[in-house]
C-alpha cells in the first residue's frame, strides 16, 4: 500500500543536540511538506519542497533544516537552536506542489525534551 | 493576519443525530477549503475539498457548505456513528501558491 512512513514515533532530544526525523513516502508524489502541531494550535508549516534538490521556509523554519536529496525523502532535522522543539511533528506529500491538491500525512513523530 | 477559527469546545452527540461543525476564517479570500479527520496520534486524513464556486459537496455522509459572503464553511456527518469521533480540521488555501492554512480542529464525540 502505498503511503507516507514517519520514523520514530517518539523521540527523546536531550540539551544542545540535534535530532533527525525521517519521512518516506512511496506515493511518486512531487511535493513534501512539515508540519508541526501543537495543542490548541493548527499545523504550522515549518518547510516544504516542491521538487528533488529544492526546498523552501515555511513559516516557523528557525532552528529546523530539511534536505530533499531524493524524491521519496524528506528528512526534518531539529536542531540546537530551536529552543521549544517539544511538539508533534507531521510530514505530509501531494502530488504537486498546488494548493488544491490533498495531503497525505504520516502518523507523526512525537518530540519530547529529556 | 490570516485566521481560521474553530470551535475548540468538544461537541458531544448522541448516535444517529447529525454532527455540524463550523469553520470561520477571516482576512482571506480561500479558492479551496478542505476537511481532514485526525484521530489521537495519528495524522489527518483528507475527506473532501471544495472549491470557491461550489456552494455544497457531499460524499457519503457527510456534506460539506461553503459560504464565501459570510467566510465560513459547515461540515455535516448523517447519522453519526460512535466510529465517527474524532477532531476534524478545516483547511484553507488559493490560487497560484503551495500553502495551506490549517484550523486547530473540532473534537467529536459520538455516543452509543
Amino acid at each position: 500500500d502505498g503511503g507516507i512512513t514517519q520514523s520514530p514515533k517518539y523521540l527523546f532530544r536531550k540539551e544542545g543536540q540535534n535530532v533527525t526525523l525521517s519521512c518516506e513516502q512511496n506515493l511518486n508524489h512531487d511535493a513534501m511538506y512539515w508540519y508541526r502541531q501543537d495543542p490548541g494550535q493548527g499545523l504550522r508549516l515549518i518547510y516544504y519542497s516542491q521538487i528533488v534538490n529544492d526546498f523552501q521556509k515555511g513559516d516557523i523554519a528557525e532552528g529546523y533544516s530539511v534536505s530533499r536529496e531524493k524524491k521519496e525523502s524528506f528528512p526534518l532535522t531539529v536542531t540546537s537552536a530551536q529552543k521549544n522543539p517539544t511538539a508533534f511533528y507531521l510530514c505530509a506529500s501531494s502530488l504537486e506542489g498546488n494548493s488544491n491538491q490533498p495531503q497525505h500525512f504520516g502518523d507523526g513523530t512525537r518530540l519530547s525534551i529529556l | 493576519s490570516q485566521k481560521i477559527e474553530q470551535n475548540s469546545e468538544a461537541l458531544n452527540i448522541q448516535e444517529g443525530k447529525t454532527a455540524t461543525l463550523t469553520c470561520n476564517y477571516t482576512n482571506y479570500s480561500p479558492a479551496y477549503l478542505q476537511w481532514y479527520r485526525q484521530d489521537p496520534g495519528r495524522g489527518p486524513v483528507f475527506l473532501l475539498l471544495i472549491r470557491e464556486n461550489e456552494k455544497e459537496k457531499r460524499k457519503e455522509r457527510l456534506k460539506v457548505t461553503f459560504d464565501t459572503t459570510l467566510k465560513q464553511s459547515l461540515f455535516h456527518i448523517t447519522a453519526s456513528q460512535p466510529a465517527d469521533s474524532a477532531t476534524y480540521l478545516c483547511a484553507l488555501s488559493n490560487t497560484g501558491g503551495f500553502k495551506t492554512i490549517f484550523g486547530a480542529g473540532t473534537r467529536l464525540f459520538v455516543k452509543a
